[in-house]
């Protein structure tokens, strides 16, 4: 069991915006940047959020991040059925000292 | 741009040594660190070990007595040697880049298949 939870799936229509949670089973949010990963089928990972709320170079606006606490979410707003993807976060254990990796979320786009 | 490459057999016997190669082109080596992920079929993502080009590691705990994490300047590559692997081993590895707290650049991921 990941020391970050994400909720295995989500889903919602095109056009909808859909919040995806990654929440820490303690303070290891506290004091590390989270980011965040977007797996379409049969690819790698393509990394999509970083610094919490940063986005690389061409990756669309419509993808969004944030940090409160022990808590981060993502956010896609405008859903294409291009978006269908696990997503997961990830993010440095300090206490661990180990890089940790969320569950993954299933996005559905209906 | 920079581009990851993972090598290795796709096929490991039980108890034996997974061994694979990724190798870095279009940009630089030096300065960043370099982690091997790993992604059993239809399961979620385990960062096995990091390492930088000078040679700092790093490993997750769970796997530690098991992996060994090398690199090789020279011909800006690092390897990861697995050993006493079972079938839960078999996945999808993955190399990628560890720069600034994130990996940023992915190889396209080599499947390891631990069977006799």
């Amino acid at each position: 069991q990941s020391v970050l939870t994400q909720p295995p799936s989500v889903s919602a229509a095109p056009g909808q915006k859909v919040t995806i949670s990654c929440s820490a089973s303690s303070s290891i949010m506290g004091d590390n940047f989270v980011s965040w990963y977007q797996q379409l089928p049969g690819t790698a990972p393509k990394l999509l959020i970083y610094d919490n709320n940063k986005r690389p170079s061409g990756i669309p606006d419509r993808f969004s991040g944030s940090k409160s606490g022990t808590s981060a979410t993502l956010g896609i707003t405008g859903l294409q059925t291009g978006d269908e993807a696990d997503y997961y976060c990830g993010t440095w254990d300090s206490n661990l000292s180990s890089w940790v990796f969320g569950g993954g979320t299933k996005l559905t786009v209906l | 741009q920079v581009q990851l490459q993972e090598s290795g057999p796709g096929l490991v016997k039980p108890s034996g040594t997974l061994s694979l190669n990724c190798s870095v082109s279009g940009g630089p080596f030096n300065f960043y660190y370099w982690s091997w992920i790993r992604q059993p079929p239809g399961k979620g993502l385990e960062w096995i070990a990091y390492i930088s080009y000078s040679g700092t590691s790093n490993y997750n705990p769970s796997l530690r007595s098991r992996a060994a994490i090398s690199v090789d300047t020279s011909k800006n590559q690092f390897s990861l040697r697995l050993n006493s692997v079972t079938a839960a081993d078999t996945a999808f590895y993955y190399c990628a880049r560890l720069a600034h707290g994130r990996h940023d650049i992915w190889g396209q991921g080599t499947l390891a298949t631990v069977s006799s």
